[in-house]
């Protein structure tokens, strides 16, 4: 089955970097991208980006760009998101989301557990 | 940007009644719309996509509808497990993605 296993909780404090991690299981890694979604607490989902896991092309939302960088190991079948110079507003689950592929792309139909950052001084 | 608004913000009804949501596109998305399920401490489940498109082993009560800028969930008869924040999703405008604020299903 498909499995989407995210790394632990962190607590950085303002400045700092985060990387989060999400390996993937039960499919061929390759044949779709990965999204990221996070969510202050308290508050909506907010779409981060993708990055296919095929040829390692990048998509990011315009407020992330320069902060965000996504990558992926395909000889380990996990993405990992980075998060620099991280602000109090940066606080909130992390998800990963398989991007479906071909016609059905940017349509999430697994996540992984959520990671909780949490930046504080 | 696409955005959408989704009422109500809170629906509060009784387990057995038929639960109606909407979302709104502001721009016209096509049939680009998806709608997830989310209960708290738990990512988000995909319900449906393309406007009326159950995903797998989505129960039959789950049923979505709408084209262009309006759209609805309906739940035709609410199971307590349905309790839930219901979110609606637009990939219109792709690689871009936006989700509406939620709209919060409550028991009454």
């Amino acid at each position: 089955q498909v499995q989407l296993v995210q790394s632990g909780a962190e607590v950085k404090k303002p400045g700092a970097s985060v990387k989060v991690s999400c390996k993937a299981s039960g499919y061929t890694f390759t044949s779709h991208g990965i999204s990221w979604v996070r969510q202050a607490p308290g508050q909506g989902l907010e779409w981060m980006g993708w990055i296919s896991a095929y040829n390692g092309n990048t998509n990011y939302v315009q407020k992330l760009q320069g902060r965000v960088t996504m990558t992926t190991d395909t000889s380990t079948s996990t993405a990992y998101m980075e998060l620099r110079s991280l602000r109090s507003d940066d606080t909130a689950v992390y998800y990963c989301a398989r991007d479906g592929s071909g016609s059905y792309v940017r349509i999430f139909d697994y996540w992984g557990q959520g990671t909780l950052v949490t930046v504080s001084s | 940007e696409i955005v959408l608004t989704q009422s109500p913000a809170t629906l509060s009804l009784s387990p057995g009644e038929r639960a109606t949501l909407s979302c709104r596109a502001s721009q016209s998305i096509s049939s680009y719309l998806a709608w997830y399920q989310q209960k708290p401490g738990q990512a988000p489940r995909l319900l449906i996509y393309d406007a009326s498109n159950r995903a797998t082993g989505i129960p039959a009560r789950f049923s979505g509808s709408g084209s262009g800028t309006d759209f609805t969930l309906t739940i035709s008869s609410l199971e307590p497990e349905d309790f839930a924040v219901y979110y609606c999703q637009q990939r219109g405008n792709w690689p871009r993605v936006t989700f509406g604020p939620g709209t919060k299903v409550d028991i009454k």
